[in-house]
């Protein structure tokens, strides 16, 4: 079973500064994805970034990037330039396909979380 | 609607009872998944749908948890006879699956909020 671990339950950060929040997981696929989601008080889960594990290159989105290390089978996320819309839980998750009923999906499997909190 | 719903936004039972929560995926969208969330915690897979047909229900907890999806949009999980520890946020997500192999990004809904008193 795979297993996902964010290390750090709770991190702040200076508006316009940089955080970076770690996951790392475990795994004995080879093909797998990779994603952080944000969730803001409001509960709505959002997709910030995701990641193919065949790809080499680092994943990027505007103000968010992740530095994958396959090998050590790590997953961070750099926020940069924070803002206070940031504010939030972001899970870090690990996506495998696996074969049910006929079919063939994607099964996502969560961390545990880590609280950001952005001062002013 | 342009997102996933779900209703209702929270909801209050007392042990015992029965409650069924709502979900209407993205239009189009013929995957949908169900998660429950306990406080501090990340989502946990619950069951996961391929139009109208449960694909996979490994993850209901007991025979107490049932989902329906009739006509391959809107799903309904149930819970019977609900207990104290059933107390958590019940997620929704759908996606694409425009082809199989292929990871498509699930979009959630806000939860409901289930609290059994």
């Amino acid at each position: 079973a795979q297993t996902v671990t964010q290390s750090q339950p709770e991190m702040s950060v200076q508006e316009a500064e940089t955080v970076t929040l770690s996951c790392t997981y475990d795994t004995s696929e080879n093909n797998y994805y990779l994603f952080w989601y944000k969730q803001p008080p409001s509960r709505q889960m959002i997709l910030v970034i995701r990641q193919e594990a065949y790809k080499q290159q680092n994943a990027t989105e505007n103000r968010f990037s992740v530095n994958f290390q396959k090998a050590a089978k790590s997953f961070s996320l750099k926020i940069s330039d924070s803002q206070l819309g940031d504010t939030a839980m972001y899970f870090c998750a690990f996506m495998k396909h696996v074969d049910a009923g006929g079919t063939s999906y994607g099964k996502l499997t969560f961390g545990q979380g880590t609280i950001l909190t952005v001062h002013p | 609607g342009a997102g996933v719903s779900q209703t209702p936004s929270n909801k209050v039972t007392e042990k015992g009872k029965y409650v069924e929560l709502r979900c209407d995926p993205i239009s189009g969208h013929t995957a949908l998944y169900w998660y429950r969330q306990s406080l501090g915690q990340g989502p946990e897979f619950l069951i996961y749908f391929q139009g109208t047909g449960a694909a996979d229900d490994s993850g209901l907890p007991n025979d107490r948890f049932f989902a329906v999806r009739p006509e391959g949009s809107v799903s309904t999980l149930k819970i019977q006879r609900t207990e104290r520890g059933d107390s958590a946020v019940y997620l929704c997500a759908s996606s694409l699956m425009e082809r199989e192999e292929t990871a498509d990004t699930q979009y959630f809904g806000p939860g409901t909020r289930l609290t059994v008193l």
